[in-house]
């Protein structure tokens, strides 16, 4: 199966961009989505199919993926944007889905 | 309103079995794949698998297959993850999920599952 692979702990400063990525093989083939989770909650879908950002969700959240790489982007972050965030994309045998191992955000 | 609602917490024995429901409402239960994810303690996001609840084709994550069952009742708009032969390694907060095959979007609360000795 395949594995896809996160940076650990990023930060940005109060009103910042940041960008948030994934890397896997799969994703050459399949789009990812992005969940956010705060601390004690269920997560949040933020975007799916790549760039896709459901209602409710602020537009300073996107996504954009090429080649086998997907990034979630921040654009100008808020201090509540402050949480773990996960991609996820089918594995390559396409019969399962695999998370990312997370990425915690801090905002300075 | 979509809505998730899961059953409570359960303390099971090392080589224990569980069995977690996710009851549906406010949407067609048949429309929409059942997802489960489980969370272990200070960990990330783990898919366990999913149902299609019209035809009850399920798939699972390769290193739980044979110790995990999807299963749903279309009668009360329930779906179900049994898990069997439990070790420390499984207890964590499962979650069902409702949404598309790639991704969901309504979740329930999650339920705590502990095996202890």
């Amino acid at each position: 199966s395949s594995e896809l692979t996160q940076d650990p702990v990023v930060s940005v400063a109060l009103g910042q961009t940041v960008s948030i990525r994934c890397q896997g093989d799969s994703l050459r083939r399949y789009s990812a989505s992005w969940y956010q989770q705060k601390a004690g909650e269920a997560p949040t879908l933020v975007i799916s199919s790549k760039d896709n950002r459901p209602s409710g969700i602020p537009d300073r959240f996107s996504g954009s993926g090429s080649g086998n790489t997907a990034s979630l982007t921040i654009t100008g972050a808020q201090a509540e944007d402050e949480a773990d965030y996960y991609c996820i994309a089918r594995d390559n045998s396409a019969d399962q889905l695999i998370f990312g191992g997370g990425t915690k955000l801090t905002v300075l | 309103q979509a809505h998730l609602v899961q059953s409570g917490a359960e303390v099971k024995k090392p080589g224990a079995s569980v069995r977690v429901s996710c009851q549906a409402s406010g949407y067609d239960f048949t429309t929409s794949y059942i997802h489960w994810v489980r969370q272990a303690p200070g960990q990330g996001l783990e898919w366990v698998g999913l149902i299609n609840p019209f035809y009850g084709h399920t798939n699972y994550v390769q290193k739980l297959q044979g110790r995990v069952t999807l299963t749903r009742d279309t009668s009360t708009k329930t779906a179900h993850m049994e898990l069997t032969g439990l070790t420390s390694e499984d207890t964590a907060i499962y979650y069902c999920a409702r949404g598309y095959l790639e991704y969901f979007w309504d979740w329930g609360q999650g339920t705590l599952v502990t095996v202890s000795s």
